[in-house]
This record gives structure tokens, sequence and C-alpha cells, in this order.
């Protein structure tokens, strides 16, 4: 079964720091995802990636970086914090080779409040 | 770009009556999959019905969705609610172009069933 696994779960973090969320997937997935869920705006696409080595800007990458180190692990840095990204975030995966099954998993996602 | 359109931030409905989602879409491109996902308190979103194919109803736990490409629409449907069914539903698509950027999701429909 998919399985994606993001930590930390909760993070509290102070105005100007920097936060690393990190996302590992075991489905052996090319393609991983970034989304915030923030209520009235769903589900935004931050960055995503698809494979070891590349990074995309989504619809909303603006204050993010991603970094895709191998096919298993998938970052989202926040280099200086702001409370306007405090949210929940959620990573996914997905497999690229079948279209009609384009289905994305995703982790139970990071609830991050910036202080 | 695609683009999804759910009316209802909101459902309230009785448990044992039939409640409808509402799901319309746009997109330039003619070859889609459709999504409904759900997503119970604090767990992740999880796919609960998919399809790519015009006018076929697919089914799952009880819920419905045909894909209407005449109209644009995919909308979700049960006859009966439960009270488990309280959760928050996300329709999403991807089209052929796009598929490796993940799905597009509408911003989400809170379901309460209610007793």
């Amino acid at each position: 079964e998919a399985a994606v696994t993001q930590s930390p779960r909760n993070k509290v973090a102070v105005t100007g720091g920097k936060v690393t969320l990190s996302c590992n997937q075991t489905n052996n997935h090319n393609n991983m995802y970034w989304y915030r869920q923030d209520t009235g705006h769903g589900l935004r696409l931050i960055h995503y990636s698809y494979g070891a080595g590349s990074t995309e800007k989504g619809d909303i990458p603006d204050g993010y970086k991603a970094s895709r180190p191998s096919q298993e692990n998938f970052s989202l840095i926040l280099e200086l914090a702001t409370p306007s990204q405090t949210s929940v975030y959620f990573c996914a995966s997905g497999d690229a080779g079948q279209f009609a099954n384009t289905e994305v998993f995703f982790g139970k996602g990071t609830r991050l409040t910036v202080v | 770009g695609d683009s999804v359109t759910q009316t209802e931030g909101l459902v309230t409905v009785t448990e044992g009556l039939p409640v409808k989602l509402n799901c319309t879409y746009q997109t330039t491109y003619l070859t889609i999959a459709f999504f409904w996902y759900v997503q119970y308190l604090n767990e992740a979103p999880q796919v609960l019905l998919r399809s790519s194919t015009d006018n076929k109803r697919t089914e799952h736990q009880g819920f419905h969705a045909t894909l209407h490409k005449s109209s644009s629409s995919f909308h979700l449907q049960k006859s009966s609610a439960q009270l488990s069914d309280s959760a928050l539903y996300y329709c999403a698509l991807s089209d052929r172009r796009n598929y490796a950027q993940g799905l597009t999701f509408g911003l989400g429909t809170r379901v309460s069933v209610f007793p």
C-alpha cells in the first residue's frame, strides 16, 4: 500500500527562522508534491518534482524552496518563515506513467505555526 | 489553466437522507481524469472515486458519481448519508497535458451529518 510519511507532524517556528519539512515515500513514484491547505483556499500546489534532482514551481511558490535529493525524499524549505505561512502542509506522491490512474497519495500532513 | 468549482462550502444533512455535492470544471483538454477525495478529521486526503469515462457511473462505499463532459460536471451523490460520512470532500481533475504536475483541486465541501 502507498506510504507517504511526513515529519514533523507539528511544528512551531519563529518569524524569520528557517523551517524544513520532510517527506519520504516508499511507493517508488517518480512525482512528488507539496500542497498547503487553508480554509477557503482548498489544496494549493507549492512545488513538485519529476524525480531525483528536479524541482518545479507550482501555483504558489513564493517564500518556499524545495529539494529532491533522492527518489524517496522531498523537502520543503521556508528560509524566512512568516506568519502567513501558518498552515497545514501535505506531501504527496504519484505515478506519472498511468494517466487514467494518476491519483496522488497523501501523507498525514504537517501543521506549521509561525509565531 | 484548469479550474474546479465546488459551489458549497458546507453541506449539512440529516442521517439517512440523500446528499449531493456539486463539482464543475473548466479545462481546454478533452482527455481528463476526475477524482473525489475525502479527508476525515486529522487524516490525509484519500481517493473516494475516480473516472475518466464520459457518462459512466462510478460507485464506491455507497457514493456514486458520473462524469458528464457535455455539462462539465462530476457531482458526488449518496442516497442515504451516514454519520461516518462527515468529512471534507475535494473534487479534482488531471488533464493529459499537465498530469505530471498533479491534480487541480476545488476548494472543498465540508459535509456534516446530524442524527
